[in-house]
């Protein structure tokens, strides 16, 4: 089955920085990437998805890109703020309403 | 802003009792989930559920494991005989047309099994 790894566990930056997070998927008939955002005590949130389709989509200070020759893709967050420390997990899927299997998750702060 | 709700926020047990968790969905969505994250641990996909019945399980879902929607509204994921290995946060989740794309996650319901 598909596996997703994902780095850093860890991510620690300055306000005003910008924060990359990138993932790696083992089956090459994965096609729906999202990633989420997950506050303390709550759901995972999506905050941007792309699909296999597309190598690149940005929605503000975010945006992901895909690599689907060597099966990676990251998370870039521009301009952070305090308000976007979480742990951000990426994912896929063989479709977008099907199974997603997660990366292990990556706990960013962000240091007014 | 519709969302998925879940009940109870949190649940404690004794190992070998039954345990239903609580969802309602987003209410015209089609596509309901089970996810669960065991602390520490990725998130894991245990069940998929469209047109009232499975569309697909994990290996994780073994006879233990049951969902139902049983009026429309509700959609409960029942553990039969909790294992001290159960304890998770699980979280229900639902989706709308397909290739729509986006799940929408509940906050968890955190299970612990003593």
């Amino acid at each position: 089955g598909e596996n997703v790894e994902q780095h850093p566990s860890t991510l620690s930056v300055q306000e005003g920085d910008s924060a990359v997070i990138k993932c790696t998927y083992s089956d090459s008939a994965s096609n729906y990437f999202p990633w989420y955002k997950q506050e303390l005590g709550k759901g995972p949130q999506l905050i941007i998805d792309i699909r296999s389709n597309v190598g690149e989509k940005k929605d503000q200070r975010i945006a992901v890109t895909l690599n689907k020759t060597a099966k990676h893709f990251s998370l870039h967050i521009t301009e952070t703020q305090p308000e976007d420390s979480a742990v951000y997990f990426c994912a896929a899927s063989l479709t977008s309403y099907g199974k997603l299997t997660f990366g292990q998750g990556t706990i960013l702060t962000v240091h007014p | 802003e519709p969302e998925v709700t879940q009940t109870p926020s949190h649940q404690v047990t004794q190992m070998g009792q039954e345990v239903i968790l609580r969802c309602v969905p987003i209410s015209n969505h089609l596509y309901f989930y089970w996810y669960r994250q065991i602390l520490g641990q990725k998130v894991e996909f245990l069940v998929s559920f469209y047109n009232n019945e499975i569309s697909e399980k994990s290996e994780i879902f073994d006879d233990q494991f049951s969902v139902e929607r049983p009026d429309g509204s509700n959609f409960t994921l029942k553990i039969r005989s909790t294992k001290l290995e159960d304890s998770a946060m699980y979280f229900c989740a639902s989706s709308g047309l397909a290739g729509v794309g986006e799940l929408f996650f509940g906050e968890g319901s955190r299970l612990t099994v003593l």
